[in-house]
């Protein structure tokens, strides 16, 4: 157990309805990374963002935004669903903003959308 | 397009088996290469991180090295056991920032 919980585990959506998949990161930790691992493909990052600010944009579509909140939970919001952003999603944390340490995935949640 | 890529795709081996796998990674703009082990129906489970030209990490029976000048690093595992079967995943950080850029993986299967 990482340490890192991410709600809810599994979501099956119609195509453009808009989701909201949640991440608590570990005690102690100010960054959370989000990604996404679509069949075939690598784990792409999408977002970081440490101690409430954005820190790092990778290649997140217009429709998915993201936050990170006083209490440093964060949400990924994916709108304007579309088939092919049927994948998994993974949070992760990290305690500093740098890419030198390591980092601390969460168990995932599989978006299904049909 | 900053790319990384990992060899070979995937690996059988015996219970015993020493092997190893290479990450090659762009080797300018370097800041760290992680290396993470992935079992299936789990989560990635960070192994190594590395910064310097030079490094070399080891736990148990997993170890690693890491060259920025050309831009590889290889992870070995010594002895290999089935509960080492996993995908393991090289991941390049380009600056300072904790974004990485993840290779495809090298899925591993020991047989007992």
């Amino acid at each position: 157990d990482s340490g890192v919980t991410q709600t809810p585990k599994h979501l099956i959506t119609a195509t453009g309805q808009r989701v909201t998949l949640r991440c608590s990161p570990r005690s102690g930790d100010l960054s959370v990374y989000w990604y996404q691992q679509s069949l075939d493909q690598g784990l792409q990052f999408l977002i970081q963002y440490y101690n409430g600010e954005e820190r790092a944009k990778g290649n997140i579509l217009e429709r998915f935004s993201a936050q990170q909140f006083p209490d440093l939970h964060s949400e990924l919001n994916l709108s304007s669903l579309e088939l092919g952003d049927s994948a998994l999603y993974f949070c992760a944390s990290s305690v500093g903003a740098s890419g030198s340490k390591e980092q601390y995935f969460g168990p995932g949640t599989r978006l299904t959308v049909t | 397009i900053l790319n990384v890529e990992q060899s070979p795709q995937s690996l059988h081996v015996q219970e015993g088996d020493s092997t190893n796998f290479t990450c090659s990674f762009p080797s300018s703009n370097f800041y760290a290469l992680h290396w993470y082990r992935w079992e299936t129906a789990k989560s990635p489970e960070a192994l190594f991180v590395m910064t310097l030209n030079g490094d070399e990490k080891k736990k148990g029976r997993i170890s690693a090295t890491l060259n920025t000048k050309e831009g590889y690093s290889y992870l070995y595992i010594k002895g290999s056991q089935p509960e080492d079967s996993a995908t393991y995943l090289c991941a390049f950080g380009p600056g300072s920032q904790g974004n990485l850029i993840f290779g495809k993986g090298t899925k591993l299967s020991v047989k007992p």
